[in-house]
């Protein structure tokens, strides 16, 4: 099967510019991460999504970063404006419904801010 | 809230050395516990996981059992090769209801010399 895509794989900005990520996951995967990685840490959760509906963005900086998953799909995760603090790596994930089930990871989106 | 911790590093070792990386939890009730790993250059990956308490997980010659009573799931491995360098994290989930959150300890660079 295919696996999870994201684009663009890198992306180098300036401070207080806008920047989208995409994230196509894996056919038939209810959930949907995003996830935030610095350098030399684990990745931190921004929002899951279940379906349509948001299940979890308690640590999404909502007055900067937004989120949405279109038809259930795919989604798009946006910044704006971007700080210094918000060069990472941002990952998409994708796992079928249950419990214990293994989440598929995308090759993520380099994000520099300059 | 539920996390993970990890011994600090990176770890260098030879080819053909024993590895352990030790990893500890803290969780309500009976998380799953997962072990994934990031080669240079790619994307995060499951390596292995144990859904409850005294499983067993293994791939690739890498094995980690999941131990309630000292709430760890360590990961070992008896000849290591060049090819296992990469970065490995230790994560869980929660053991019930819809959120399936995937939370991540900080991870550790291995490095294997020839």
């Amino acid at each position: 099967e295919a696996g999870v895509a994201q684009s663009p794989r890198y992306k180098i900005i300036e401070k207080r510019q806008s920047v989208a990520f995409w994230c196509n996951p894996i056919s038939g995967h209810a959930t949907l991460y995003w996830y935030q990685q610095i350098l030399g840490q684990g990745p931190k959760l921004l929002i899951q999504f279940q379906n349509n509906g948001v299940v979890d963005d308690s640590q999404l900086p909502k007055d900067r970063f937004s989120a949405e998953r279109l038809k259930g799909v795919d989604s798009t995760l946006k910044i704006q404006p971007a700080k210094l603090e918000d060069s990472a790596v941002y990952l998409c994930a994708s796992s079928r419904e249950g419990v214990g089930t293994e989440a598929f990871f995308g090759q993520g989106t380099r994000l520099t801010v300059v | 809230g539920n996390s993970v911790t990890q011994m600090e590093g990176p770890v260098t070792l030879s080819e053909e050395a024993f590895l352990t990386i030790n990893c500890t939890y803290t969780a309500t009730g009976y998380p799953s516990l997962f072990w994934y790993v990031q080669y240079p250059g790619e994307g995060l990956q499951l390596l292995l996981k144990a859904t409850k308490a005294d499983d067993k997980g293994s791939n690739k010659g890498f094995e980690a059992t999941y131990r309630k009573e000292t709430t760890s799931f360590h990961l070992e491995k008896g000849s290591v090769q060049v090819s296992d360098s990469a970065v490995y994290f230790c994560a869980l989930t929660r053991s019930s209801g819809a959120n399936s959150k995937l939370t991540f300890g900080k991870g550790i660079t291995l490095s294997v010399r020839p």
